[in-house]
């Protein structure tokens, strides 16, 4: 399968300051990727479809000024949590939508865990 | 709307058993894909296999092997002689071009625990 990597693997900070989560499809371009969020024993679920070139689409309850995402190129989309809090601890997950030789499949990254103290 | 149900939380089987995990799904569209993934405890999700609506045939990858049933809205995975090394979460799937552009819809997924 395709690579799509992501960093950084595991940030823990503190309360109120913002942290950036880098995703990037390895081998193929991907005009669009994904960001997921998962809670410990749930199942993942979309945050955000980031578009390369155009605003990112938010899924309803999910703040968009709270979730800055930049899609500037076509292997890299990044999301800023901005003044982080101790319940946006989560494992965050980006996908990269491979549409290659007409398949549509996702790629997903290895995920970032954050802990907000 | 899209739906991913996938009815067992958790499974526990000894090795060499074979075992089928569920997955029943809901779209109104017409095209559509059907994923599996599997989490191991590092909590990457690794791609198993994808199937889209129009093709029905059924799938052997070594020892996994998948049923899509379009009558049923069921797209089940069977791993056939189960080793320790299966154990996992996994993951079944849902794509529709819908609201979210082939954004993946998740079912709750279903606990593996294969022991010796």
């Amino acid at each position: 399968g395709a690579v799509v990597s992501q960093h950084p693997s595991r940030v823990i900070c503190k309360s109120g300051t913002s942290v950036k989560i880098e995703c990037r499809s390895l081998d193929f371009q991907a005009t669009t990727m994904f960001w997921y969020r998962q809670f410990p024993k749930q199942s993942l679920m979309l945050m955000a479809t980031s578009n390369e070139g155009s605003k990112a689409t938010y899924e309803q309850g999910v703040e968009k000024d709270k979730f800055l995402i930049n899609h500037a190129s076509l292997t890299l989309s990044t999301l800023t949590v901005t003044s982080a809090h101790p319940e946006d601890s989560s494992f965050y997950i980006c996908s990269a939508r491979d549409r290659r030789g007409g398949k549509e499949t996702q790629y997903f990254g290895p995920g970032t865990r954050l802990l907000v103290l | 709307a899209q739906k991913v149900t996938q009815a067992q939380t958790e499974i526990s089987v000894v090795e060499k058993e074979d075992v089928t995990l569920d997955c029943v799904y809901e779209t109104r569209d017409t095209t559509y894909y059907l994923f599996w993934y599997k989490q191991p405890p590092s909590g990457e999700l690794v791609f198993l296999i994808r199937r889209n609506s129009f093709d029905e045939q059924n799938e052997i990858s070594g020892r996994y092997s998948w049923n899509f049933q379009k009558s049923t809205s069921s797209f089940n995975f069977t791993i056939t002689a189960s080793q320790v090394v299966d154990s996992a979460v996994y993951y079944c799937a849902l794509s529709t071009l819908g609201d979210s552009g082939y954004a993946l819809n998740f079912g709750k997924g279903t606990s593996l625990l294969v022991t010796p």
